[in-house]
């Protein structure tokens, strides 16, 4: 298993540019998670998905935070616009639906300058 | 809602000696405390949970253990080694609930 697949690893872009990171969770589990990690608030989750519903987006910091879950392979993480108070790691995870391990990618590393 | 405590946020031991990482949660509803190990420029990794019908669980150098009463459970690193360096996280959750509720993190350095 490839296990789960975030693009791009890295992202640099200037402030007011639209950024959209994604993410395919491992084949078979049925709950999304997208994450934000920075020094001072450490692994925050911004929102989650059940079979490709959203469940719970009340950690979206503001409306310029989007996430869409068109198909169970696939699912994208949109700020625009950017602001440099963006710049953190962003993660998605995944698991079987009940199942609690959650299973992390390796991260798009944001920087919006 | 569910909030979880985590101490201490750095934590710097020598080769060979333990290693303990203690986490304190507020809902007595949840039922299921994992730890995560995050290895620098990786996302975090599960390396061992534990449930509330048990009380203590381990895993060759590693050993989770839970106090319901208290509500706090702890992460023992036994004989450190350079590369158990890792930040490491707590988590709680009940089951019928879908998403973790994180702990800060405890960055652990093991010198050699």
């Amino acid at each position: 298993d490839a296990g789960v697949i975030q693009s791009p690893r890295h992202e640099v872009t200037e402030m007011g540019q639209e950024v959209t990171l994604r993410c395919k969770p491992i084949s078979g589990h049925n709950s999304l998670f997208w994450y934000r990690q920075t020094m001072m608030r450490g692994l925050e989750l911004l929102i989650y998905f059940n079979n490709n519903v959203p469940i719970d987006d009340s950690g979206m910091p503001e409306d310029r935070f989007s996430a869409k879950m068109p198909n169970a392979s696939f699912s994208t993480l949109k700020i625009q616009p950017s602001e440099p108070r963006d710049s953190a790691v962003y993660f998605c995870a995944s698991d079987r639906q009940g199942g609690n391990i959650q299973y992390f990618g390796a991260g798009t590393r944001l920087s919006v300058l | 809602g569910e909030n979880v405590e985590q101490h201490p946020s750095t934590l710097s031991v020598q080769e060979g000696d333990s290693a303990v990482i203690k986490c304190t949660y507020s809902d007595s509803a949840s039922n299921y405390f994992p730890w995560y190990k995050q290895e620098l420029g990786k996302g975090p990794q599960l390396i061992i949970d534990i449930r509330s019908n048990v009380g203590e669980k381990k895993d060759q150098r590693i050993a989770v253990t839970l106090n319901k009463t208290a509500k706090h459970f702890s992460l023992h690193i036994t004989e450190t080694q350079p590369e158990d360096s890792a930040v490491y996280f707590c988590a709680a959750t009940y089951k019928s609930q879908g998403n973790l509720i994180f702990g800060k993190g405890t960055k652990l350095s093991v010198k050699p």
